[in-house]
């Protein structure tokens, strides 16, 4: 059974720092990655997503790499802003059974202070 | 990318009651899915819902409790039946442009509160 988990569950930054959050899943036998962020109360927006054959995505300040045969990505975060603070999610598309579905991790709550 | 509104975007129901939620979407898609978010937890698939039949459902969900309609390629309800205060949550509409196991895309979410 595929189980994600996200660690830390809660980070707090000064402004302008780099980040990483780190996404650990127990199957390597994945389609591919994405990764989300929700502000509170609303619904999730793609940030990226990581093809199985690939090693790293980049879109703007973020990037996020993934290292299939440990079991592991990560999104990086460059000069963070306060516009930055909700929760960032990890998703890992299975392969196998009858719809390939998404499994979800339990999330990184992030808070860039100004 | 994809466009999806999904309607109402909160509610409160008294228990005993049902709500519908809406999810349109801009352009045609071939997989669209029900997930929820209970308070301070990740997301959970309900099902995925099946143009012109009827939809799959993961464990743990039954069609009586959450029906669910796909008329077309860019429209589906999810309807939470007889509501309990544990059915409080945020109720998510996601779309896939194909079935090869392309980008994921969301609503905004329904922000359902039973009293």
């Amino acid at each position: 059974k595929q189980e994600v988990t996200q660690i830390p569950a809660a980070l707090s930054v000064p402004e302008g720092e780099n980040l990483v959050l780190n996404c650990s899943f127990t199957d390597s036998a994945i389609y591919n990655l994405q990764w989300f962020r929700q502000d509170p109360g609303k619904g999730l927006t793609s940030l990226l997503l990581i093809q199985s054959s690939q090693r790293e995505q980049t879109s703007g300040r973020l990037n996020a790499s993934l290292d299939k045969s440990s079991g592991r990505s990560t999104l990086y975060i460059a000069a963070s802003q306060p516009g930055d603070s909700a929760t960032y999610l990890c998703a890992v598309r299975r392969r196998g059974g009858a719809t390939n579905k998404l499994i979800f991790g339990t999330g990184t709550l992030l808070a860039v202070q100004p | 990318s994809a466009v999806i509104s999904q309607k109402p975007s909160r509610d409160i129901c008294q228990r005993g009651t049902s709500l519908t939620i809406q999810c349109q979407v801009d352009s045609q898609v071939t997989m669209m899915f029900w997930y929820r978010q209970q308070p301070g937890q990740s997301l959970t698939l309900i099902a995925t819902a099946n143009q012109g039949s009827e939809a799959t459902y993961e464990s743990g969900f039954v069609i009586d409790k959450f029906p669910i309609s796909r008329p077309n390629l860019t429209f589906s309800t999810l309807t939470v039946s007889n509501m309990s205060p544990e059915d409080s949550s945020i109720y998510l509409c996601s779309v896939e442009r194909t079935v090869m196991n392309t980008e994921a895309f969301f609503g905004q979410g329904t922000r359902l509160t039973v009293v």
